[in-house]
């Protein structure tokens, strides 16, 4: 069965400082995608990177990158430079070639920045 | 760009009462989807639809009804609010499917049932 784990409910990171979330999934298809999503306190939900099951380099969009290890079935989210406005919540999201009725969201991490 | 456009912002209902999620996307997406948020259980999907006139159940599809005349709409029917469908809904969707394309979404409707 296909799942998406985030183990860390909450977090905290100082100003300026990087911060890795982590996220875990688990499925049998080879071809799937991964996204991280960002939802501010005003509950928005705004894409934030993806990475294809196929791709070699690891993802970056300006201050966000996927450290992408398809052996360990894990796609951590790492925020460089962490800024005020980073403080929200955080879900990781997969989604299946094979099966495109199926988006298997985690159940989200929440990250406060510390000024 | 106006993306995804989910109306109401915020709704109060009483018990037994219906209402409809109204959501319209200019993106000419053919995928839509309606999600529900609760505390604790991540985010649940309720019905989608692959194009106009043809739509299907999600994980939670009781208590909801939906249809698909356009491409651009995509609205949710509550037949009779109960409390337990107090949460925040969330329509999105796809430019494809398959594992390369994600979901943007709208700005969510807050509802609450008493």
């Amino acid at each position: 069965a296909q799942k998406i784990t985030q183990t860390q409910p909450g977090m905290f990171v100082q100003e300026k400082e990087a911060v890795t979330l982590d996220c875990t999934y688990d499925t049998s298809d080879q071809s799937y995608g991964l996204f991280w999503y960002k939802q501010p306190s005003s509950g928005e939900m705004i894409f934030l990177i993806y990475q294809g099951s196929y791709d070699e380099q690891n993802a970056t969009e300006g201050r966000y990158s996927l450290n992408f290890q398809k052996a360990r079935k894990s796609a951590n989210l790492v925020i460089s430079a962490s800024q005020l406005g980073d403080s929200a919540m955080y879900f990781c999201a997969m989604s299946l070639t094979n099966n495109f009725n199926k988006f298997y969201f985690g159940s989200g991490t929440k990250l406060n920045v510390k000024p | 760009n106006a993306g995804v456009t989910q109306t109401p912002k915020f709704q109060v209902l009483k018990t037994g009462q219906s209402m409809t999620l109204q959501c319209a996307q200019d993106m000419n997406h053919e995928y839509m989807s309606w999600y529900r948020q609760d505390p604790g259980m991540g985010l649940r999907l309720i019905h989608y639809s692959v194009g106009a006139g043809i739509t299907d159940q999600g994980e939670v599809p009781n208590g909801y009804n939906v249809s698909r005349s356009t491409t651009e709409d995509f609205p949710l029917r509550l037949l009779s609010a109960a409390p337990s469908q107090t949460s925040v809904y969330f329509c999105a969707s796809r430019e494809g499917l398959g594992g390369n394309y994600g979901y943007t979404f709208g700005s969510g409707t807050r509802l609450t049932v008493v």
